[in-house]
């Protein structure tokens, strides 16, 4: 199947800094890419659906300021939690749409630890 | 009402075992039907993928569609303790760009 790669897998911050995790399409290219929260053994929770070369969209109560979302090219979208907090810790999934199929392949997920 | 609707579980068998998950949704304009399975700690893995009605089979697994009812189905034969993981239903439409889950079936094989 298709290969979604996520980057970081593990990251610990201090409180104030920023992070940022990359996703990649390596074997397809995904005009739209989503980004989810998950909280343990809870389901994943929609962020943000983002385009390639537009704004994304953002799920309600998630803050865009907060939450950067680039989809620069047709492989690649970045999200950046800015200045980060404890309340912030969780992990985070991305995932890509193959685009004439309509399948929808996952990353391997990044925790995030914010001390 | 949900767009998707999945019992959580969690759901024990013993190993060897044919195990069942289900998934009923209430959007008539699904095209797309996928199961994913997760572990703890790591991304969903796509396991099947339907397009439209039908049943779908690949090694262990089977996955089925029934679009008059609003029911899919993913079905393991002769379980193993390393498909112990969380579950995940998922369809989309064929306009559109919204994937919608379900909640996920916990799933634990017992040697």
């Amino acid at each position: 199947g298709a290969v979604v790669s996520q980057h970081p897998s593990w990251v610990i911050c201090k409180s104030g800094t920023s992070v940022k995790i990359e996703c990649r399409s390596l074997d397809f290219q995904a005009t739209t890419m989503f980004w989810y929260r998950q909280f343990p053994k809870q389901s994943l929770m929609l962020m943000a659906t983002s385009n390639e070369g537009s704004k994304a969209t953002y799920e309600q109560g998630v803050e865009k300021d907060k939450f950067l979302i680039n989809h620069a090219s047709l492989t690649l979208s970045t999200l950046t939690v800015t200045s980060a907090h404890p309340e912030d810790s969780s992990f985070y999934i991305c995932s890509a749409r193959q685009s004439f199929l309509g399948k929808l392949f996952f990353g391997s997920g990044t925790q995030l630890s914010v001390l | 009402q949900k767009e998707v609707e999945q019992d959580p579980g969690p759901l024990s068998v013993p190993e060897g075992a044919i195990v069942s998950l289900n998934c009923t949704y209430s959007n008539s304009a699904f095209q797309y039907f996928m199961w994913y399975r997760q572990y703890s700690r790591k991304g969903p893995e796509l396991l099947m993928y339907t397009y439209s009605s039908g049943n779908k089979e690949d090694g262990r697994f089977t996955a089925q569609v029934d679009k008059s009812s609003k029911y899919i189905s993913l079905f393991i034969r002769d379980s193993q303790p390393s498909d112990s993981a969380t579950y995940l239903c998922a369809m989309s439409s064929n306009t559109g760009n919204q994937f919608y889950f379900g909640t996920g079936t916990s799933l634990t094989v017992i040697p």
